[in-house]
C-alpha cells in the first residue's frame, strides 16, 4: 500500500522567505504524488502533481515540488511566501489500485507572518 | 457547470434524523468521490463511482451511509438515523476519469452538524 507521512503538522515563515513543508513517501512502484491546498473554510485545490519525467515540479501560485526517489520525497517550495499562502497543505498519492483514492493524512498548517 | 456544486452548503439536523447531501459534479466527468473531513483531520474517503456503479464504497462507516449515482451525474449522500459523531465537512470531487494520475477538482462541501 502507498502511504505519506507529513512530519511537521505547522510550518511558520515570514512574508518574503523561501517556505518548504516537507512530504516523504512509501510505495512500491512508480509513485503519482499530488499536493492539495485548502484554504480556510473552501475545498481543496489542486497545486500540482508528479507522474513521471522531470523531478521538479511546478504547480499553481509560484509552487513547485521536487520528487526524490532516493529520499522518497516530494517536498512543497515556494521561494517567496505570501500571506495570502497561509492554509492547510496535503500531500497525497492515490491508492495501488487503479484509481484515485487520494488518502490524505491530517496534513501541515502553513502560517506565514507579515 | 464550471466547477463541482453541493447542496446544501450547511445543514442542521437531530439526531436520528434522515440526511441527504448532494453533489453536482463538473459535466463530462465520469468519476466522483465522497469525502468526510471532521475538524482537525485530513479528508477521508469513502466511496468513488465511476460513471453510476460505486467502484469502490470500502470507506463508508457503516450500513447508515449510503450513495447513489443513477444517471452517471449527480450524486447523493444519504445518512440514515444520524448520529452526533457523523458532524463533518461532507466533500465531493469528481474527475475526468479513472485514471491515478487524473487531478480531482473538489467541491466546497457541505457541513453537516447533528444535534
Amino acid at each position: 500500500a502507498q502511504s505519506v507521512a507529513q512530519p511537521e503538522d505547522q510550518v511558520n515563515v515570514a512574508e518574503g522567505n523561501p517556505l518548504t513543508v516537507k512530504c516523504t513517501y512509501s510505495v512500491s512502484g512508480n509513485p503519482y504524488l499530488f499536493w492539495y491546498v485548502q484554504y480556510p473554510n473552501r475545498g481543496l485545490q489542486f497545486l500540482l502533481k508528479y507522474i513521471t519525467g522531470d523531478n521538479l515540479v511546478k504547480g499553481s501560485y509560484g509552487f513547485e515540488a521536487e520528487f526524490n526517489k532516493s529520499q522518497t520525497s516530494f517536498h512543497l517550495k515556494k521561494p517567496s511566501a505570501l500571506v495570502s499562502d497561509s492554509a492547510l497543505y496535503f500531500c497525497a498519492p492515490p491508492t495501488n489500485t487503479g484509481f484515485q483514492k487520494l488518502v490524505f493524512g491530517t496534513g501541515t498548517r502553513l502560517l506565514v507572518s507579515p | 457547470g464550471a466547477g463541482v456544486s453541493q447542496t446544501p452548503s450547511n445543514k442542521v439536523t437531530e439526531k436520528g434524523k434522515y440526511v441527504e447531501l448532494r453533489c453536482d459534479p463538473i459535466s463530462g466527468h465520469t468519476a466522483l468521490y465522497w469525502y468526510r473531513q471532521s475538524l482537525g483531520q485530513g479528508p477521508e474517503f469513502l466511496i468513488y463511482f465511476q460513471g453510476t456503479g460505486a467502484a469502490d464504497d470500502s470507506g463508508l462507516p457503516n450500513d447508515r451511509f449510503f450513495a447513489v449515482r443513477p444517471e452517471g451525474s449527480v450524486s447523493t449522500l444519504k445518512i440514515q438515523r444520524t448520529e452526533r459523531g457523523d458532524s463533518a465537512v461532507y466533500l465531493c470531487a469528481s474527475g475526468s476519469g479513472p485514471s491515478g494520475a487524473n487531478v480531482l477538482t473538489f467541491g466546497a462541501g457541505s457541513r453537516l452538524t447533528v444535534l
